[in-house]
């Protein structure tokens, strides 16, 4: 079974500054699919960005960007000039590319990110 | 273009009652994906509806039901209520069964059970 562990339960960035939230995961599956997703205090999960196993190049999303190391199982986020907005809880998750078992979205515990002025 | 929409958006029910949470997904969505989010217990997949078929289930009784219509939407049941069902309770939706297709996410059902 796969898993998805995010080591920091919280961080904290000001405003129009740089932060990077970790993720690592296990899984002996060479086919995959890597997600960020955000839950702002609205409970509304908001899909941030997303990466193709067999991508090599990291995805981007304007402010938002990804490390993606396939060998050490690490995908971490950058947000770039932090806004207010992006204050919310961060959620790493892991989809399989096999279509039974790819159903599922398998979530880390989340970081709950907080943006000061 | 509405998003995924569930009902209700509080729900409050005592131990051994049954509840009942909808769910409409993205016009033109086929599959349904309902996840449980427990204090404590992260975000865990409960169950997968695509073309009105349960095609996957995660490691939840069987009180944990649900059905898809004919026009997508779907329901999940949850009978003999346990407080640790307390949780909220997301559906996501995707436009085909395809691995390839991201899931967008409602804004969930609270569920309190006292």
């Amino acid at each position: 079974a796969q898993t998805v562990t995010q080591s920091q339960p919280e961080m904290s960035v000001q405003e129009a500054e740089t932060v990077t939230l970790s993720c690592t995961y296990d899984t002996s599956e060479s086919d995959y699919y890597l997600f960020w997703y955000k839950q702002p205090p609205s409970r509304q999960m908001i899909l941030v960005i997303r990466q193709e196993a067999y991508k090599q190049q990291n995805a981007t999303e304007n402010r938002f960007s990804v490390n993606f190391q396939k060998a050490a199982k690490s995908f971490s986020l950058k947000i770039s000039d932090s806004q207010l907005g992006d204050a919310a809880m961060y959620f790493c998750a892991y989809r399989s590319a096999v279509e039974t078992s790819g159903s599922r979205l398998t979530f880390g515990e989340g970081t709950q990110l907080t943006v000061n002025p | 273009e509405a998003g995924v929409t569930q009902s209700p958006t509080h729900l409050i029910k005592t131990r051994g009652q049954q509840a009942t949470l909808r769910c409409s997904p993205i016009s033109g969505h086929t599959s349904v994906y309902w996840y449980q989010q427990a204090l404590g217990l992260g975000l865990q997949f409960l169950l997968w509806y695509d073309e009105g078929e349960e095609r996957n289930r995660g490691n939840f009784p069987p009180r944990f039901s649900g059905r898809q219509f004919p026009n997508y939407s779907s329901e999940l049941n949850v009978n003999a209520l346990e407080l640790e069902d307390s949780a909220l309770y997301l559906c996501a939706s995707s436009w085909s069964r395809a691995v390839t297709d991201t899931q967008y996410f409602g804004p969930g059902t609270r569920l309190t059970v006292l």
